[in-house]
């Protein structure tokens, strides 16, 4: 069965160092979101691909934080400098465009900014 | 603005007891209605998920949910519960606003006392 995959797992970091997070989507999905899933909290998204397009980027920290996918398959989301409120679950979720489907989760990155 | 409520953070149940779990969204044009569910240590996953048609939904594991609009209510409920559904669970909505986007609940955690 085809997953969402992320990497790395777990992440420790000090603040103000730079972060990144990496995702390959299931293949042939088009729509890719990068969400943040504070602890007791649901996810919220961060930003939205359609291919290697950003679509909806309105909820991200344009100041530190960026994302891209260049081809239009993986995607990269990078937080530069880290701040101790970053501390969070980063998960990555991709969707075919085709029909009204759900969107499949990947394991998510757990970030801790010391 | 657009928003999902789950009206509880924390459930606790013993084996062989009904659940229900509240949630009700807020958005006036055309929404899809989705129940996800996170095991611990794991992604997350669907349960459930309404488009249109019977307003009465099954999904895997023996849960269901009822979408009643005049509510703006999407409850999900399982007749008797297992130890092994002790988990965290999202409802979700997802709408076209520009893109396709889904907002979630803030989540119920569930524990189930074998």
């Amino acid at each position: 069965e085809a997953e969402v995959a992320q990497s790395p797992r777990y992440k420790i970091t000090e603040k103000s160092q730079a972060v990144a997070f990496w995702c390959d989507p299931i293949s042939g999905h088009a729509t890719l979101y990068w969400y943040r899933q504070i602890l007791g909290q649901g996810p919220e998204l961060l930003v939205q691909f359609q291919d290697e397009s950003v679509v909806d980027d309105s909820q991200l920290p344009k100041d530190r934080f960026s994302a891209e996918r260049l081809k239009g398959v993986d995607s990269t989301l990078k937080i530069q400098p880290a701040e101790l409120g970053d501390s969070a679950m980063y998960l990555c979720a991709s969707r075919q465009v085709r029909h009204l489907d759900e969107q499949f989760f990947g394991p998510g990155t757990r970030l801790t900014v010391l | 603005a657009q928003s999902v409520s789950q009206h509880n953070h924390h459930v606790i149940l013993s084996e062989a007891a009904s659940l229900e779990l509240g949630c009700n969204y807020s958005y006036g044009g055309t929404v899809n209605l989705f129940w996800y569910v996170q095991y611990p240590g794991q992604h997350l996953q669907l349960l459930l998920k309404y488009f249109s048609g019977d307003p009465l939904v099954k999904g895997i594991k023996g849960f269901e949910a009822e979408f009643i609009k005049s509510k703006f209510s999407f409850n999900l409920r399982k007749p008797s519960v297992q130890w092994s559904d002790t988990a965290e669970y999202f409802c979700a909505a997802g709408y076209t606003s520009g893109t396709y986007k889904y907002i979630f609940g803030t989540g119920t955690r569930l524990k189930v006392l074998a």
